[in-house]
C-alpha cells in the first residue's frame, strides 16, 4: 500500500510562479524525502527533512513538515521550465521492520509552461 | 545516474520467459533496493538487501528473485514473466538515506 498520497496530482503554472505540492502520510516517520524525477529517467534526491525539523530550506527549495497532521509540502519558488517534471515524496518509517524502507507516494506532474 | 547502473535499458519478453535484470553501483553503499514504476502508483518495493548477503522482501516480492551478488552488484530475477510484471524497474542503493537510483529498465511482457 502507498504511504504517501500527493496533491495535486499535476500541476500546470507559468514560468515565475511558485508551486506547491502536498503529501499526506499515514505512519510515524523517521523522516521524509522529496525526489524528482524527469520523463524517462531515474529519481534525483532533492531535500530530506527529519521527523523532528518542521522546515527546510535548499536554493529554491522549501520544505515543511506537520507530524501531527502527517503532511508535508514542498514549495517551488520562481519556478523554471526546466523545473518540469515528477515530484516525489517519500517516506522512511520509524524502526522496526521498516528498516531502510522508503515508501513513495503517487507523484505530482508539474509542468512550468515558458 | 552518476553511480548506479542498470541493464538493460529495454526488454520485451513473450510470456513465461525468464530475464535477469542488472544493477551494479560504485558508491560503496550498504543497502541497495529494487523498485517497479506502474503508472498513477509511484514506486513500490520488491527487494532490497540491507548489507551484502542478506535480502529482505518489500511490498510486492511475489513473481520476483534477487541475489546481492557482492556489495555492488544487485539483481532481480523473473522466473517466468506475466503480462502484470510490465514495468519500469528501479534500483536504488544508499547508505540509510537518501537514495540514488539508475535510469531503469523499462520492461515489457507480451
Amino acid at each position: 500500500s502507498q504511504q504517501g498520497e500527493e496533491d495535486p496530482q499535476a500541476l500546470s503554472i507559468q514560468e515565475g510562479e511558485n508551486a506547491t505540492m502536498n503529501c499526506s502520510y499515514k505512519t510515524s516517520i523517521n523522516n521524509l524525502q522529496w525526489y524528482r524525477q524527469n520523463s524517462g529517467r531515474g529519481l534525483v534526491h532533492l531535500i530530506l527533512i527529519r521527523s523532528n525539523e518542521r522546515e527546510k530550506h535548499s536554493g529554491r527549495l522549501r520544505v515543511t513538515l506537520d507530524t501531527s497532521k502527517k503532511s508535508s509540502s514542498l514549495l517551488i519558488t520562481a519556478s523554471r521550465a526546466a523545473d518540469t517534471a515528477s515530484y516525489f515524496c517519500a517516506t522512511l518509517n520509524a524502526g522496526g521492520t521498516s528498516y531502510g524502507k522508503l515508501t513513495f507516494g503517487q507523484g505530482t506532474i508539474l509542468t512550468v509552461h515558458p | 545516474n552518476a553511480g548506479v547502473t542498470q541493464t538493460p535499458k529495454f526488454q520485451v519478453l513473450k510470456t513465461g520467459q525468464s530475464m535477469t535484470l542488472q544493477c551494479a553501483q560504485d558508491m560503496n553503499h550498504n543497502s541497495m533496493y529494487w523498485y517497479r514504476q506502474d503508472p498513477g502508483m509511484g514506486l513500490r518495493l520488491i527487494y532490497y538487501s540491507a548489507s551484502e548477503g542478506t535480502t529482505d522482501k518489500g511490498e510486492v516480492p511475489n513473481g520476483y528473485n534477487v541475489s546481492r551478488l557482492n556489495k555492488r552488484e544487485f539483481s532481480l530475477r523473473l522466473e517466468s514473466a506475466a503480462p502484470s510484471q510490465t514495468s519500469v524497474y528501479f534500483c536504488g542503493t544508499g547508505l540509510y538515506s537518501p537514495l540514488h537510483f539508475g535510469n531503469g529498465t523499462r520492461l515489457t511482457v507480451t
